[in-house]
């Protein structure tokens, strides 16, 4: 089936760092999703694409719909630490109805 | 508004038994997905429903593995004969419509001993 591939698999930053990570799939996507998920809890829904190179911001966060359809990068800007999580990028391919999601990236924060 | 609800949040079975977990969407949700994390994992899709259309069960790992869902509400995921690799946090969630983002209820933690 449709695999999303993301990376890095974990980042260790200092905090006050710009954060940058992707996802990418051989099938073309019509939807782009980014999600945190906090221990113990669901994944939470960051930014939503719908459009190829469509540019979205929330706050400090960042996402772009790749111009391909087969991308999206996720940035985060000046991290602080309540950033600290497991950010997923999901998404929807034009030939299944479902959405799939990438294996995450694990943000940890250096004191 | 209430968002999504699973119960229990916790299950501690032993291995061989049967298992039945709550999925209780977002009322006037039409789309409800059940995905399997292990510890340290991603998500991994089980199973979507969406409206009256037949299930997606492409993502069951066996026939072990079985979800039912009433209409546009709850859903219940059934794990027969539990073995100890079933052991994750299975997670719900729901969408207003197909190309909506998906709103996740906290999981049910799963144990298998």
């Amino acid at each position: 089936g449709q695999q999303l591939n993301q990376s890095p698999q974990s980042m260790f930053i200092q905090e006050g760092e710009d954060v940058s990570m992707n996802c990418t799939s051989s099938s073309i996507f019509n939807t782009w999703l980014w999600y945190k998920q906090d221990p113990g809890e669901g994944p939470v829904l960051l930014i939503a694409l719908y459009k190829a190179g469509e540019l979205t911001s929330n706050g400090r966060l960042t996402a772009q719909f790749g111009i391909t359809r087969k991308d999206s990068f996720l940035n985060i800007s000046a991290s602080i630490p309540s950033d600290v999580g497991i950010y997923f990028c999901a998404g929807k391919t034009l030939r299944d109805d479902k959405i799939i999601f990438g294996k995450g990236t694990r943000l940890h924060i250096l004191p | 508004g209430a968002g999504v609800s699973q119960s229990p949040s916790n299950k501690v079975t032993e291995k061989g038994k049967d298992v039945e977990l709550r999925c209780d969407p977002i009322s006037g949700h039409t789309a409800l997905y059940w995905y399997r994390q292990r510890l340290g994992q991603g998500l991994e899709f089980l199973i979507y429903f969406q409206g009256n259309s037949a299930p997606d069960k492409s993502g069951l790992p066996s026939d072990r593995f079985s979800a039912e869902r009433t209409g546009e509400s709850v859903s219940t995921l059934t794990i027969q004969r539990t073995q100890q690799e079933d052991s994750a946090v299975y997670l719900c969630a729901s969408s207003p419509g197909r190309n909506s983002p998906l709103h996740f209820g906290n999981g049910t933690r799963l144990t298998v001993t």
